[in-house]
């Protein structure tokens, strides 16, 4: 079936630093693909999302693109902040089944 | 515009006991999807609701059961509550014009003791 596979954290950056958080996917298809973030104690947030290959999504200074031919979403921001700590996880809408499926989440920690 | 809305936030229950989960969704969104996310991983989806029927569902047992009712609010019942269904629930909505979008909750915290 479809999956997410995400780099595992933590991640600890200081402020200012270039963020890259990989994630990979297998599909059969083409599917939606999203960044979600969760904040401490707090449900996920829509970060951005994009629907079809070579499509970039972006918000609030993240980035991803949807790269069909490495099957790959990676998310990246040019300078993080410590507001920017969080866990962040990587999605797809799965065609066949009505749902989104989810990778594991990577932590990211920002150090002022 | 309110969003999706959860209730309760917290709650303790003991091994054995049910318990029921509410959900209201976004306006103008017709589809509720339940998600279990347990410590320190991502979301599992336990199942989907669509025009008050039961229209997909992930590898949850029985014990877990789900309504939709005509306001497209939906409630999770999870009976004989083991320890380890100890997580957040999350709620998410859609509908056919978010495009694939799901919107989240911000989840009830489920403690079995």
């Amino acid at each position: 079936g479809d999956s997410v596979t995400q780099m595992e954290g933590p991640v600890t950056l200081s402020e200012e630093a270039f963020l890259t958080i990989n994630c990979t996917y297998t599909a059969t298809g083409y599917p939606s693909l999203f960044w979600y973030v969760q904040y401490p104690g707090e449900g996920l947030q829509l970060l951005l999302k994009a629907t079809k290959a070579d499509d970039k999504g972006s918000n609030k200074g993240f980035e991803a693109t949807y790269r069909k031919e490495t099957t790959s979403f990676h998310l990246e921001k040019g300078s993080v902040q410590v507001s920017d700590s969080a866990v962040y996880f990587c999605a797809l809408w799965d065609t066949g089944g009505f749902k989104t499926i989810f990778g594991a989440g990577t932590r990211l920690f920002v150090k002022a | 515009d309110a969003g999706v809305t959860q209730s309760p936030t917290h709650l303790i229950k003991t091994r054995g006991q049910q318990v029921t989960l509410r959900c209201s969704p976004k306006s103008g969104h017709d589809t509720v999807s339940w998600y279990q996310q347990a410590l320190g991983q991502g979301p599992q989806f336990i199942f989907q609701y669509y025009e008050e029927e039961e229209r997909q569902r992930g590898n949850f047992p029985d014990r877990f059961s789900g309504h939709q009712f005509p306001n497209y609010s939906s409630e999770l019942n999870v009976n004989a509550l083991l320890l380890g269904d100890s997580a957040l629930y999350l709620c998410a909505s859609s509908s056919l014009g978010s495009g694939n979008t799901i919107y989240f909750g911000e989840g009830s915290w489920l403690t079995v003791v």
